[in-house]
């Protein structure tokens, strides 16, 4: 069955370091992949998406995140957090024509 | 820039009582969607609709729950008889793609967090 699993459930990191959010997916065919951000009380946010091609993708607010078959991997990173990256992170996988979430990754940023 | 609307924000029900959640989607958007966040939990899907019917349902979406696109706008889910468990934040999505290929992406509003006291 279709399942994407966000190992970390709660991450802390200082202001200006560099963050990478861990997604893996389970999923029989080539998937579509995506990044969502929901910042308090806030929908969610698409921050980009993988189809096919480069397996590095950029997306909004300088996060970027590459695509790894071998290791059916699609982290999120950013090389400078800001503060008002705080917020819940969610990696989804699409199946037919609904997306599938994990459990997401809580970002907490210290001054 | 276009965006999904849902009203109300946040609704507080009596379980056992009926509730209407609405959304706009996008307007040229085809496929619409409602997902469901339990507190401190994943984003679930529970049900897709497209060309004025159900296109796909989560086990979820039992028969308390039905979806319905009553004019050209709007797009609601029912609640029949609401359940303690059934407090979350509910989501609609719209997407333009007129084959549902999961390669557009999906718009979300800003939810409606429902409470069933």
């Amino acid at each position: 069955a279709q399942s994407v699993t966000q190992p970390d459930i709660h991450i802390t990191v200082s202001e200006g370091a560099s963050l990478e959010l861990r997604c893996n997916y389970s999923y029989g065919a080539t998937p579509y992949l995506f990044w969502y951000v929901q910042s308090p009380g806030q929908g969610l946010q698409l921050l980009l998406k993988y189809f096919s091609g480069d397996t590095l993708v950029q997306g909004i607010k300088g996060f970027e995140a590459e695509f790894k078959r071998s290791q059916s991997s699609f982290n999120l990173r950013k090389p400078s957090v800001h503060w008002s990256d705080a917020a819940e992170y969610f990696c989804a996988v699409g199946y037919t024509d609904k997306l599938i979430f994990g459990t997401g990754t809580r970002l907490q940023v210290f001054p | 820039e276009p965006e999904v609307t849902q009203t109300p924000s946040h609704q507080v029900t009596q379980m056992g009582q009926e509730v209407i959640l609405r959304c706009v989607p996008i307007s040229n958007h085809l496929y619409f969607y409602w997902y469901r966040q339990i507190l401190g939990q994943k984003v679930e899907f529970l049900v897709s609709f497209y060309n004025n019917e159900i296109s796909e349902k989560s086990e979820i979406f039992d028969d308390q729950f039905s979806v319905e696109r009553p004019d050209g706008s709007n797009f609601t889910l029912k609640i029949r008889s609401t359940k303690l468990e059934d407090s979350a934040m509910y989501f609609c999505a719209s997407m333009g793609d007129p084959y549902g290929r999961m390669n557009t992406e999906a718009f979300f509003g800003q939810g409606t967090r429902l409470t069933v006291v």
